[in-house]
């Protein structure tokens, strides 16, 4: 399967545990995304990377979050302290840098913190 | 920022009748507008998109519209089949400091009833 994966797709934690997902982009693809998703919503934007740089962070990306890329392949995002609110759908996606916003995503890493 | 809301939030449909999901946008400098499906537990999959320089874009079944004056751009499902039963989720994305950067609308849970 060529295209973005994402590990692992399932997680429950206990509030206040620490959890790190990880997403690997589709290889030729030097930018990625992660976004959050709730039941029902459309999904949010939280931050993406161009290569190895983290170029932007959305405000619901709290002081407990943080992403890494880096050697500009797969990428990490870890939720310290988890909150029952943590609990969502996050999903990556990737692009080309040339065609930034044709975005692919991955199946997504299902939080629930009990 | 950019703001896209979605109408209706849900559409029951005959199989072989058309479907229509609409879309607005807040920001007039995005000029990138991607469609996405979504089935139960899957990943979002991109199905068509349009670019402000192009008036409507086809894809068999599918076509999408764009209308830059009123800034609201819509999704077209003809003949429509069970199969085409999902959450559907559209987008917008500007240039600048929010290239790439996709917001998302509320999306449209389509049933199609055989």
């Amino acid at each position: 399967d060529t295209g973005v994966s994402q590990d692992p797709r399932h997680k429950i934690t206990k509030r206040g545990q620490n959890v790190t997902f990880r997403c690997d982009p589709i290889s030729e693809h030097n930018r990625l995304y992660w976004y959050r998703q709730t039941l029902g919503q459309g999904p949010e934007f939280l931050t993406y990377f161009q290569n190895e740089a983290q170029l932007e962070k959305s405000r619901l990306l709290s002081d407990r979050f943080s992403a890494e890329r880096p050697k500009g392949s797969f990428s990490t995002l870890e939720i310290q302290r988890t909150e029952q609110g943590d609990s969502a759908m996050y999903l990556c996606a990737s692009s080309f840098e040339g065609l930034a916003d044709t975005q692919y995503f991955g199946p997504g890493t299902r939080l629930t913190v009990l | 920022g950019e703001n896209v809301e979605q109408h209706p939030s849900t559409l029951s449909v005959q199989e072989g009748d058309s479907a229509v999901i609409k879309c607005t946008y807040s920001d007039s400098a995005s000029n990138y507008f991607p469609w996405y499906k979504q089935e139960l537990g899957k990943r979002p999959q991109l199905i068509i998109d349009i670019r402000s320089n192009v008036g409507e874009k086809k894809d068999q079944r599918i076509a999408v519209t764009l209308n830059k004056t009123a800034k609201h751009f819509s999704l077209h499902i003809t003949e429509t089949q069970p199969e085409d039963s999902a959450v559907y989720f559209c987008a917008a994305s500007g240039r600048g400091t929010s290239y790439g950067k996709l917001t998302f609308g509320q999306g449209t849970i389509l049933t199609v009833h055989p």
